[in-house]
């Protein structure tokens, strides 16, 4: 059984356009999050979601909009994609500190 | 600022070989975490140190927290292959829950 899954696993797309990342955990955490790693591999916080209530939103353009169904679900929308916007996405949840990962989404913006 | 500093950010190493990856601050930790990714994957838990002084071994693998929390490494005894992948430390910062990573280590293990 995945613990943390997250569709699609490759994302390409021109220049302006608008995409959405589904995240889904079955590990019955309370919060989920999205992370952006950089083609240095440097892994930065991008939101924390706890039961559905924002409360973490890091220095992120407000091109990209999180939005928590449920606490089980926390799916990532970018409108206007930018060059800048090519990275691997991570979903995580949490239990205490431990964090756990998704598999993580290439987006590859031309 | 990278407020977790990780040295050395490559190493490629022959099977069998030993090998230690240290993760600095300045700043006081209340615990550290040390993280593998293997390629295509997300990054996994391998432990998590809270006391100064402690050390976990996991198999071949030996985690140290510095006495005084500002530091750990990570110390692989005849390493294999399949101990190919970035391993990250991160670290608690500030009160709102969240968890900063140093820049990674990039292993590689050739046969």
């Amino acid at each position: 059984d995945t613990a943390v899954s997250q569709t699609p696993k490759y994302l390409v797309t021109q220049m302006g356009n608008d995409k959405s990342i589904k995240c889904e955990q079955n590990l019955g955490h309370d919060t989920m999050y999205w992370y952006k790693q950089d083609s240095k591999k440097f892994l930065k916080i991008m939101f924390s979601y706890n039961n559905k209530e924002l409360i973490i939103n890091e220095t992120v353009p407000n091109r990209f909009s999180p939005k928590s169904p449920d606490k089980a679900h926390l799916n990532l929308h970018i409108n206007s994609l930018e060059l800048g916007d090519s990275a691997v996405y991570f979903c995580a949840s949490s239990h205490r500190l431990a964090r756990f990962f998704g598999p993580g989404t290439r987006l590859t913006v031309l | 600022t990278q407020l977790l500093e990780q040295s050395p950010q490559f190493l490629s190493i022959q099977e069998g070989e030993n090998l230690t990856v240290y993760c600095n601050s300045s700043s006081v930790f209340s615990s550290l975490q040390w993280y593998r990714q293997e390629p295509g994957e997300g990054p996994v838990l391998l432990v998590t140190v809270v006391t100064g002084g402690e050390v976990k071994k996991l198999k071949r693998l030996t985690f140290q927290f510095g006495d005084a929390r500002k530091d750990s490494s990570l110390h692989i005894t005849a390493a294999q292959p399949g101990d190919t992948g970035l391993y990250l430390c991160a670290g608690p910062y500030n009160q709102g829950g969240k968890l900063i990573f140093g820049q990674g280590t990039e292993l590689s293990v050739k046969p």
